[in-house]
């Protein structure tokens, strides 16, 4: 059964200080894993989409990595800011006629 | 350039009702894909279209269908409303299917409360 499993469930830090959000996943063969960032009450945005031949790939403070090997990917957030308290869910897309496959996400919370 | 508009953005029904809900992808876009999102199961694939063709679907009961029209926009229904149905609904929609690396944009959603 394919599954994606984010840790930890929710997490506080220090504005300023860095981050990384885990995502374990057993969808095989995948497609591609996307990271999205989701406010309270909006839309999911799209952070990055790596293909299973990435490695790394950054958008601004966020660089999300890839380890196809042991399926696992991670989301690095770099001196974080207030903004960046939300949910962060990981999404799996497999090739062909297969549903995607969510993370139930990371709830991080900034503190100043 | 506009952004995926979902309408209504809420909405309150009696079980047994049903619902029908409306996502506008961005222009030029041709795939829309449908989620439920619900506290305790998270974000869930319902199914996808693109050239008003259903490409995929995910594990929901055959109360939930949907449909593309030619301009791409999109609906999705819901019969014999239950409770377990109160959820916010989201649409997204991107230049090719999911499978490939297109970015998918989200709605802002579509708060369904049922009671």
């Amino acid at each position: 059964k394919n599954q994606v499993e984010q840790s930890p469930q929710s997490l506080i830090i220090l504005e300023g200080k860095n981050c990384t959000l885990q995502c374990n996943y057993t969808v095989s063969p995948f497609s591609n894993l996307r990271w999205y960032k989701q406010d309270t009450g909006r839309g999911p945005v799209s952070l990055t989409i790596m293909t299973f031949s990435e490695n790394t790939k950054s958008n601004g403070r966020y660089t999300a990595t890839l380890d196809a090997d042991t399926k696992q990917s991670s989301l690095h957030i770099t001196a974080s800011q207030l903004s960046d308290s939300a949910s962060y869910i990981c999404v799996v897309s497999p090739f062909g006629n297969e549903k995607l496959t969510f993370g139930t996400g990371t709830r991080l919370t900034i503190i100043p | 350039k506009a952004g995926v508009t979902q309408t209504p953005r809420y909405l309150i029904k009696t079980r047994g009702q049903q619902v029908t809900l409306s996502c506008s992808p961005i222009s030029g876009h041709r795939s829309v894909s449908w989620y439920q999102q619900t506290p305790g199961q998270g974000l869930q694939f319902l199914f996808e279209y693109f050239s008003e063709t259903q490409r995929n679907k995910g594990n929901f009961p055959g109360r939930f269908s949907g449909r593309q029209f030619s301009n791409s926009r999109s609906e999705m229904n819901v019969s014999t409303l239950e409770l377990g149905d109160s959820a916010l609904y989201l649409c997204a929609s991107s230049l090719a299917l999911l499978d490939s690396h297109t970015e998918a944009f989200f709605g802002q959603g579509t708060r369904l409360t049922v009671v």
